[in-house]
């Protein structure tokens, strides 16, 4: 499976630390998203790009910030988190966003926050 | 904005049965009702989707009832199999619009 990667595929981070998850799409899309996936919660995005651009921050934290330097590549970077931002952090892509039901999600980082 | 409510949270059936997921959703605008897999430690993927403009969609073992009218759209699975398994999640979306909203997620058992 190799559409959507996303690295590390773990991690283990301080409140004080800084750290960032990667995601990449091989699929040539335009548009690129950023969800949480909590235990017992619906997925919730988080940031859409298009076209490099973010188009959507739905209510986030400055905490997490996110970069699109190219459409093939979305970054999330993390820094002074808390303990309830432990969670299954997935990306995914789509040809545009006024496709976004045609979403190919990665793999996900799964983040422990100590 | 939308909201989406998914039932039931678990789902258990004997392999070879039926099982049915329902979702509600509140804006009568949306238009746009896709239905995502998640196998344990793995990425969801779309299994099917319909539009507002029908009524009902099939592939194979799998189909979608939506009524727009009471605002509800549903996941029908028949002859189970162990590796019907997963998470499923329904969302709604007005087309063209910049974001899916997930419902809570059905986690469906199938017992051989």
């Amino acid at each position: 499976e190799t559409g959507v990667t996303q690295t590390p595929r773990h991690l283990v981070m301080g409140m004080t630390n800084k750290k960032s998850l990667k995601c990449e799409q091989h699929l040539g899309h335009n548009a690129m998203y950023w969800y949480k996936q909590s235990a017992k919660k619906p997925l919730e995005l988080m940031f859409v790009y298009n076209f490099k651009e973010q188009t959507e921050n739905n209510s986030v934290p400055s905490r997490f910030s996110p970069e699109c330097p190219n459409s093939s590549h979305l970054f999330l970077h993390l820094h002074t988190l808390q303990p309830e931002d432990s969670a299954l952090y997935l990306c995914a892509s789509s040809q545009e966003t006024t496709r976004v039901y045609e979403q190919y999600f990665g793999p996900g980082t799964r983040l422990t926050v100590t | 904005g939308e909201n989406v409510e998914q039932h039931p949270s678990t789902l258990s059936v004997q392999e070879g049965d039926s099982a049915v997921i329902k979702c509600t959703y509140s804006d009568s605008a949306s238009n746009y009702f896709p239905w995502y897999k998640q196998e344990l430690g793995k990425r969801p993927q779309l299994i099917i989707d319909i539009r507002s403009n029908v009524g009902e969609k099939k592939d194979q073992r799998i189909a979608v009832t939506l009524n727009k009218t009471a605002k509800h759209f549903s996941l029908h699975i028949t002859e189970t199999q162990p590796e019907d398994s997963a998470v499923y999640f329904c969302a709604a979306s007005l087309q063209g619009a910049q974001k899916l909203v997930f419902g809570q997620g059905t986690r469906l058992t199938i017992n051989p």
